[in-house]
C-alpha cells in the first residue's frame, strides 16, 4: 500500500456539532501531517507528529484537535467550528529518516461549515 | 526564516513551446526543495526534488544556490500538463520536518 488515505471525502457540520477526520497510510512512514488548504492558496501547515508525538503545531486554535493513536492513524477532532474553516484538509506522511524526507499527500476532505 | 517565492500566478503557453516555471527561496541553511503538481480534481503529488536530480514527465528543476532559485522547465509543453505547481522548502537543519509552500504558479498549456 503506497497511498495516504483520507475520511470521510467530504464533510457537512454545524457550528456545534463535533466531528473527525481521519488518515491512514500503511508505508511505514513515522512522521504524519496535518495541512489546511483553502481554495487557490497553497497547503498551510497545521500540526506535525513524529513517532505519534506532537512535534509542530502551528498555533492552531484548541478547537481542532489533533489525535495520533498509532503509528498509521492520524486524526483530526473537530468542535465548535467557524465558517471560516471550511476548507480542503490534507494529511501527508513522510518517512523521517535523516536526510532526504519526502511527504507524500491523501486525497483531502473538504469540510464546509454551516 | 524560510521563505518561498513564486512570482506567477498564471502561467498561459502553447502546446509544444518551452515553460519555466520561476521558484526562489529565502533560507539560511542548506534547504531541501520540492516540486508538488496538483491537477484538476486530484491530490498534490510530488514531481520533483532536487537531491534526486532526475527528470519525471520531462519536466527538470536545477538547484541552483547562488541565485536561490529552483526552476521547474519543460522543453515542450502538453496540454496534460495544465495543473497548479507549488515549490517548496524544507530545511535541513535541526531535522525540521516543516515544509514551506510557495503561492503556486497555475499553468495552462493551451492547443
Amino acid at each position: 500500500d503506497t497511498e495516504v488515505t483520507q475520511t470521510p471525502k467530504h464533510l457537512v457540520m454545524g457550528m456545534t456539532n463535533k466531528k473527525s477526520l481521519k488518515c491512514e497510510q500503511h508505508m511505514g512512514h513515522r512522521a504524519m501531517y496535518w495541512y489546511k488548504q483553502k481554495a487557490k492558496k497553497p497547503p498551510e501547515l497545521m500540526f506535525v507528529y513524529s513517532y505519534e508525538k506532537l512535534s509542530i503545531n502551528e498555533s492552531v486554535p484548541s478547537r481542532f484537535s489533533p489525535e495520533c493513536p498509532n503509528s498509521s492513524l492520524l486524526n483530526l477532532h473537530l468542535h465548535a467550528l467557524q465558517p471560516e474553516d471550511s476548507a480542503l484538509y490534507l494529511c501527508a506522511s513522510s518517512q523521517v529518516k535523516g536526510g532526504t524526507d519526502t511527504q507524500y499527500f491523501g486525497p483531502g476532505t473538504r469540510l464546509t461549515v454551516l | 526564516a524560510q521563505r518561498v517565492t513564486q512570482p506567477e500566478k498564471l502561467l498561459s503557453v502553447f502546446k509544444g513551446a518551452p515553460v519555466e516555471l520561476k521558484c526562489n527561496y529565502s533560507y539560511s541553511g542548506s534547504p531541501e526543495l520540492f516540486w508538488y503538481v496538483q491537477y484538476s480534481r486530484q491530490r498534490l503529488q510530488l514531481l520533483l526534488r532536487h537531491i534526486s536530480r532526475e527528470s519525471i514527465k520531462g519536466f527538470t528543476a536545477d538547484l541552483n544556490k547562488g541565485e536561490t532559485s529552483f526552476h521547474l522547465k519543460k522543453p515542450f509543453a502538453q496540454e496534460e500538463d495544465s495543473a497548479m505547481y507549488y515549490c517548496a522548502l524544507r530545511g535541513a537543519q535541526g531535522g525540521s520536518e516543516k515544509l514551506v509552500f510557495g503561492k503556486g504558479t497555475k499553468l495552462t498549456v493551451n492547443p
